[in-house]
C-alpha cells in the first residue's frame, strides 16, 4: 500500500499551458506539503497545509494554487507554465505539523516545460 | 552563501568502508536536524532525526551534531551497495515548520 502517493509521475508540457499534480495520503496525517526539486537537487518547501488550511506558503509566483479538498489530498495547479517551472514536485505528509514530526514523501512528479 | 552547505559529490566508495558525510550551515536557530536518503527517481526518506548537539546512533548509521561549529555529520559503517543514495541533510529552527535542506552528497558505494 503507498502510503503517499502522486499523479502524474512524468508530466511534458509546452510553456504557457496549465497544469494539475495531484497527491493523496492513506496515513491519516494532519498535515501535508508541497516541496519543489530542481536540476540541482536543492529541495525547497512550496507550501503546507494543516487540516486544509494553508499554514505554510513560501515565494512562490502566484501562478502556482494549492488545494486541499481534505485531509488526505492536497493538489497543485500550475497555470501558464514556464521554461523554469521545470522541475520535480514532491507532495509530503507528517501527522502533525511539528518540527518533530517525520515527513512521508511521494514518488515525485517530474515535470518538464518545453 | 546558502543557509546549508553540503558537498554535492559524487562520494565513491568500497563496500566495507566507513563513510563520513557532512554539512555546515550559517543559521545558530537551527535546533532540529535531519539526515534524509534519496534513491534515484524516489522520495527521500527519513533516516535519522536530532534535536541540538550530541551524537545518535541507529544500527550502522551515526547522526552528530556540533552547534558551536555549525557542523553536522552523518557516518555509515560497513557500507553496502544497497547505500548507494543522495543523502540530504535538513535543518529547522524550534517553532518554524519550515525545514532548510542542503543540495545533497550522491555517494557510491561498489562491491
Amino acid at each position: 500500500d503507498t502510503a503517499v502517493s502522486q499523479t502524474p509521475k512524468y508530466l511534458v508540457t509546452q510553456m504557457g499551458n496549465d497544469k494539475s499534480i495531484k497527491c493523496e495520503q492513506n496515513l491519516g496525517h494532519d498535515t501535508m506539503y508541497w516541496y519543489k526539486q530542481d536540476s540541482k537537487k536543492f529541495l525547497k518547501i512550496m507550501f503546507s497545509y494543516n487540516n486544509k488550511e494553508l499554514i505554510i506558503n513560501e515565494t512562490v509566483p502566484n501562478r502556482f494554487s494549492p488545494k486541499s479538498p481534505d485531509k488526505a489530498h492536497l493538489n497543485l495547479h500550475i497555470n501558464s507554465l514556464e521554461l523554469g517551472d521545470s522541475a520535480v514536485y514532491f507532495c509530503a505528509s507528517s501527522l502533525t505539523s511539528l518540527s518533530t514530526d517525520t515527513q512521508y514523501f511521494g514518488p515525485g512528479t517530474r515535470l518538464t516545460v518545453l | 552563501q546558502k543557509e546549508v552547505e553540503q558537498d554535492p559529490g559524487p562520494l565513491s566508495v568500497p563496500e566495507g568502508a566507513i563513510v563520513s558525510l557532512n554539512c555546515t550551515y550559517s543559521n545558530s536557530a537551527f535546533q532540529y536536524f535531519m539526515w534524509y536518503r534519496q534513491y534515484s527517481r524516489k522520495g527521500p526518506e527519513l533516516l535519522m532525526y536530532t534535536y541540538s548537539s550530541g551524537n545518535k546512533e541507529d544500527g550502522r548509521f551515526t547522526a552528530q551534531v556540533d552547534k558551536s561549529s555549525k557542523y553536522i555529520s552523518l557516518f555509515i559503517r560497513d557500507s553496502q551497495p544497497s547505500d548507494s543514495a543522495t543523502y540530504l541533510c535538513a535543518m529547522q529552527s524550534g517553532g518554524s515548520y519550515i525545514p532548510t535542506f542542503g543540495r545533497g552528497t550522491s555517494l557510491i558505494v561498489h562491491p
